[in-house]
């Protein structure tokens, strides 16, 4: 069975400072793995996804993703936290035998401090 | 070009009643499902459907039902509301491939007396 694990439920940081949002996840075929990014009162919007080619992924909005399998992390980092950016991330998890269900972890809510 | 869209925004409903959530897109996607939303717990997967004629069961399908009789339409049907029902929903649509992004609706926040 597939899962992901948020670590933080709740993370804060200073504008210019750099966000790494932990997601950690298990799978028990290659995984194919996202992050959502929802703002207040919207629906979920995709930042960026690792589809097996580069472990090293960049998204929108300056954000990227590394996939370790080793470590089975895929966190998400970006080098300065702009005001904008406070919003709740969400990693998800698809199996390549899986079908089409997505595995979403519980999510992250990001503060933006001035 | 719309997206995904969800009616209605808001919705407040009594313990017993019924209603119907709707979700439409105009993204030509076969792939369609339902989430809803309780802090602390992400998404989970309620139900989906791979095409016009076939659905199936999520995470969480008691209490709920669907239908899927064009590709545009997915709505998602309360039986008899309970406050345990009250959530945010969101529909969701994709392209067939695994790697395939979703695309989200805004969602319908639902609160059951």
């Amino acid at each position: 069975a597939q899962s992901v694990t948020q670590l933080g439920s709740h993370v804060s940081v200073s504008e210019g400072a750099l966000v790494l949002l932990r997601c950690n996840y298990s799978s028990s075929v290659p995984p194919y793995l996202f992050w959502y990014v929802q703002y207040p009162n919207q629906g979920l919007q995709l930042l960026l996804k690792y589809t097996s080619a580069a472990t090293l992924v960049k998204g929108i909005n300056g954000f990227e993703a590394e996939f370790k399998k080793s470590e089975t992390s895929f966190h998400l980092t970006k080098p300065s936290a702009h005001m904008s950016d406070a919003a709740e991330y969400f990693c998800a998890v698809k199996g390549s035998t899986g079908g089409f269900k997505t595995i979403f972890g519980a999510g992250t809510r990001l503060f933006v401090k001035a | 070009n719309a997206g995904v869209t969800q009616t209605p925004k808001f919705q407040v409903l009594k313990t017993g009643q019924s209603m119907t959530l709707q979700c439409a897109q105009d993204m030509n996607h076969e792939y369609m499902s339902w989430y809803r939303q309780d802090p602390g717990m992400g998404l989970r997967l309620i139900h989906y459907s791979v095409g016009a004629g076939i659905t199936d069961q999520g995470e969480v399908p008691n209490g709920y039902n669907v239908s899927r009789s064009t590709t545009e339409d997915f709505p998602l049907r309360l039986l008899s509301a309970a406050p345990s029902q009250t959530s945010v929903y969101f529909c969701a649509s994709s392209q067939q491939g695994v790697a395939d992004t979703q695309y989200f609706g805004p969602g319908t926040r639902l609160t059951v007396l």
